[in-house]
């Protein structure tokens, strides 16, 4: 099994661009989210999915979007970037029905200027 | 609003010695706890768990206390290895024991341990 994979690793982005970022899964989770870490800081909650088709915010959900049509997939839109989503954003997974162990991914740089 | 506080940017230890990391948190509601370790450039990964029905949770050198009057937790590691050094996340999550938190988890800033030989 892969895990969690997330990509691209790294990506620069200039104010305004959009840009999806990469979640896919292959352990038949149905929980998945997706969070941002900003230096010295914890990780914040954007939006999480109990499901294909259901999704919903977390703490952080201004100025992205998220989708959810497989289970296996689970990708993040920033339709118009702006410095204060320079972050790195991991994307996690979990079995649901409150086995709250998430299991992440590698995490994606995104740098925008 | 930190609901979930790691007041000690660092630790140093030496190996062989126990390191304890601390975590305090001000959301009642919350009913499960877990810490998570991260290396550089790579995701946290799940290292141990604790309800709020137990005070205590053990796994080989790795021991979770949760005091809920204090609402104060803690991660000891006995004895410490140098490959310990990482990051360590306290989190969260309130309505674990009704299914209804949706494993949604809030983390606190994080403890850098560094493990001298």
């Amino acid at each position: 099994n892969a895990g969690v994979t997330q990509t691209p690793k790294f990506r620069i982005l200039k104010i305004g661009q959009s840009m999806t970022l990469q979640c896919a899964q292959d352990m038949n989770h149905n929980y998945m989210y997706w969070y941002r870490q900003d230096p010295g800081m914890g990780l914040k909650l954007i939006y999480y999915s109990v499901g294909a088709g259901i999704t919903d915010k977390g703490e952080v959900p201004n100025g992205y979007n998220v989708s959810r049509s497989t289970t296996e997939d689970f990708p993040l839109r920033l339709e118009l970037a702006a410095p204060s989503q320079t972050s790195v954003y991991f994307c996690a997974s979990s079995k649901g029905q409150g086995g709250e162990t998430q299991y992440f991914g590698p995490g994606t740089r995104l740098l925008v200027l | 609003d930190q609901q979930v506080k790691q007041n000690s940017p660092s630790l140093s230890v030496q190996e062989g010695r126990i390191s304890i990391l601390n975590c305090d948190y001000t959301n009642s509601m919350f009913d499960y706890f877990l810490w998570y370790k991260k290396y550089p450039a790579e995701g946290p990964t799940f290292l141990i768990s604790i309800s709020s029905i137990k005070d205590k949770n053990e796994d080989g050198r790795f021991t979770v206390f949760l005091n809920k009057s204090a609402k104060h937790l803690s991660l000891h590691i006995v004895p410490s290895q140098p490959g310990d050094s990482a990051v360590y996340f306290c989190a969260a999550s309130a309505g674990h024991a009704g299914g209804t938190s949706y494993g949604k988890l809030t983390f606190g800033q994080g403890t850098i341990l560094t493990v001298h030989p």
